[in-house]
């Protein structure tokens, strides 16, 4: 079966950096996604890992660990906007994509 | 660009009733997605195509086909609409150039309810 796991809720404060943590078991794995989506939008890409390491774009940086099926998305200088809720998912092979359940993060004043 | 569109934005069908769920996109991407997302959840993928006559199932296809005629466009269609079926619906699209698949551009969604 295929399984991604994200803590459900979030809450920090603004200005303050908050990690989103997301570990996986899939069939097959060729990269990992981090997208964005507020309540009532559609979900935007912010991301992705193919290989380990940490990939910095702005505020937002991700981090893979392939060995340990783990990958996490950090941001930083929290602002209120990014109260959302945040999904990662795995390429498992060609075009197909599981999605975790989704982390929702609160930014409080 | 428009991007994706997805029509119609809501909809409410009746138990046993069909339809379509029609989506665009203006970007000439080959790769092509439908999603739901049940409150509170995350997306699951219903089926997908990497271009005109090809598609493959996701992980939830029970319910649902799909067919990609043209670059353009992916409808997706209901039969005999049951309540498990309420749900947002996302279109996708990504490019095929290599180093870009992984970035998919979502629609607006349309919000189904079966009553």
């Amino acid at each position: 079966g295929q399984s991604l796991e994200q803590p459900s809720e979030v809450t920090a404060v603004e200005g303050a950096i908050v990690q989103i943590n997301c570990t996986y078991q899939t069939s097959g794995f060729y990269g990992l996604s981090w997208y964005q989506q507020h309540d009532g939008g559609a979900p935007t890409f912010l991301s992705y890992n193919a290989l380990d390491g940490l990939e910095e774009t702005g505020r937002f940086s991700s981090f893979l660990s392939r060995s340990d099926s783990y990958g996490y998305l950090l941001l930083q200088e929290l602002q209120m906007k990014d109260s959302a809720s945040y999904f990662c998912a795995v390429r498992t092979y060609g075009q197909n994509f599981v999605f975790g359940p989704g982390t929702r993060l609160s930014v409080l004043p | 660009n428009a991007g994706v569109t997805q029509t119609p934005k809501f909809r409410i069908l009746k138990i046993g009733q069909s339809m379509t769920l029609q989506c665009t996109q203006d970007m000439n991407h080959n790769y092509m997605y439908w999603y739901r997302q049940d409150p509170g959840m995350g997306l699951k993928l219903i089926y997908y195509s990497v271009g005109a006559g090809i598609t493959d199932k996701g992980e939830v296809p029970n319910g649902y086909n799909v067919s990609r005629s043209t670059t353009e466009d992916f409808p997706l269609r209901l039969e005999l609409a049951a309540p498990s079926q309420t749900s947002v619906y996302f279109c996708a699209s990504s490019s095929d150039r290599v180093g870009f698949s992984y970035e998919q551009y979502f629609g607006p969604g349309t919000r189904l309810t079966v009553t």
